[in-house]
């Protein structure tokens, strides 16, 4: 069974540019989750969706920005990049046991 | 707001020997999650626990939790180098899978 896949897995970009994160979900899983790793913060949430739908969402300015597919693939937008953006960037699926799976990430380095 | 404390932060044992490692978090929750993290790669599920007194253990790990005094714990029997990583507790206070992570703990085992 295939895990969670992230692309891509490493981006550069400037700052003021906008970024797409693809996640495609765990076979069967319906809910996916986003979460940002710095060295400074830690792992924050950013999002998470249910059956297309946004159930929660992190303390994050609206320059991010997700949204989830009627396949349960996930998106994640962030525009205007800034510096502080620089992170990797973590997606995750759970079907029904309560367990999340995350994908490999993406490494996004704004310049 | 939930905040969850992990300690120590860092964590320098000698193969063979054991320790714990503590997780606190502040408000009521009986779902929390152990990962394991390597340099550059993403979180592996260690244990879910779900319900007060939850015991799980897996090799050398075994995870506690304990709602009333709100800590869980993970401790390490006999380590080995394998062992060396990041380790996270999270805690999903609503069921949404809006994870709240602690600080991490950085193990390193040597010989």
């Amino acid at each position: 069974k295939a895990g969670v896949t992230q692309t891509p897995r490493y981006l550069i970009k400037t700052r003021g540019q906008q970024v797409t994160l693809s996640c495609s979900p765990i076979s069967g899983h319906r809910s996916v989750s986003w979460y940002q790793q710095t060295p400074g913060q830690g792992l924050q949430f950013l999002f998470e969706y249910f059956s297309e739908t946004q159930r929660n969402k992190g303390n994050f300015p609206g320059r991010f920005s997700g949204r989830q597919f009627s396949n349960s693939r996930s998106e994640m937008n962030v525009s205007t990049l800034e510096l502080g953006d620089s992170a990797l960037y973590l997606c995750a699926s759970s079907g029904t046991a309560e367990k999340l799976f995350f994908g490999s990430g993406t490494q996004l380095s704004v310049l | 707001e939930l905040k969850v404390e992990q300690n120590p932060l860092f964590l320098s044992m000698q193969e063979g020997k054991n320790y714990t490692i503590y997780c606190n978090y502040s408000t009521t929750s009986d779902r929390l999650y152990w990962y394991r993290q390597d340099p550059g790669k993403s979180l592996e599920s260690l244990f879910v626990l779900l319900s007060n007194g939850a015991v799980k253990q897996e090799g050398r790990l075994m995870a506690s939790l304990d709602t009333k005094a709100r800590l869980s714990t993970l401790h390490i029997t006999a380590a080995v180098h394998d062992l060396s990583a990041t380790y996270f507790c999270a805690v999903d206070k609503d069921h949404t899978d809006k994870l709240i992570f602690g600080t991490g703990t950085r193990l390193q085992v040597f010989p």
